[in-house]
């Protein structure tokens, strides 16, 4: 398996964008975690999700974010619209639940927003 | 609600001497607790693994150990080496299945 694919490695963009976050977690797992990293606030929980159900949003930050997951292979983080304070790397996790089993993180994706 | 802290942002020790990594949580009762290492530019990679029931952990020259009445783990690397320079996170298993990180101690190892 190739592990957590997240895309794009970098993205750049304006004030007020619509930003995409993609992630496929490793296949058969049935957990799926995104994170926002900062210096300042170090590496937070957004959401999770279990069996394609998300079970805790109380990270997300604002009303301008949001996490879909379509299936047990594809996962979206949404920032509409984008701010410069979003500017931080984000990274998608995966994990076999009930095992209470290690997380596998993905490469990232750092978020600049101009 | 949920706290955790590691010890200190930044530790710096010499080639082959142990580092300790103290991470404390308070206002839940983890049933147990991972350790992961993150290098710059890269996603953290997990280390070991202790559950409740069990106190001491090892891998190599990785130690674990938990004390949920203390509610305190400690992470030790013996014989250091410049290689183990990088960022160690800890993460108390939470209840519904979530993993909730520390902020990490830097940890620098000196030739």
């Amino acid at each position: 398996d190739a592990g957590v694919i997240q895309s794009p490695r970098h993205e750049v963009t304006e004030m007020g964008q619509e930003v995409t976050l993609r992630c496929k977690p490793i296949s058969g797992h049935n957990s799926l975690f995104w994170y926002r990293q900062t210096m300042m606030r170090g590496l937070e929980l957004l959401i999770y999700f279990n069996n394609n159900v998300p079970i805790d949003d109380s990270g997300m930050p604002e009303d301008r974010f949001s996490a879909k997951m379509p299936n047990a292979s594809f996962s979206t983080l949404k920032i509409q619209p984008s701010e410069p304070r979003d500017s931080a790397v984000y990274f998608c996790a995966s994990s076999l639940v009930y095992t209470r089993a290690e997380a596998f993180f993905g490469q990232g994706t750092r978020l600049t927003v101009v | 609600s949920q706290k955790i802290e590691q010890n200190s942002e930044a530790l710096n020790i010499q080639e082959g001497k142990t580092a300790t990594l103290t991470c404390n949580y308070t206002n839940y009762s983890p049933a147990y607790l991972q350790w992961y290492r993150q290098d710059p530019g890269r996603g953290p990679v997990f280390l070991l693994l202790i559950r409740e029931n069990e106190k001491e952990k090892r891998k190599e020259r990785l130690k674990v150990t938990f004390d949920t009445t203390l509610k305190q783990s400690l992470f030790h690397i013996t014989a250091s080496q410049p290689a183990d320079s990088a960022t160690y996170l800890c993460a108390p298993g939470g209840s519904q299945g979530n993993l909730i990180f520390g902020k990490g101690t830097k940890l620098s190892v000196k030739p």
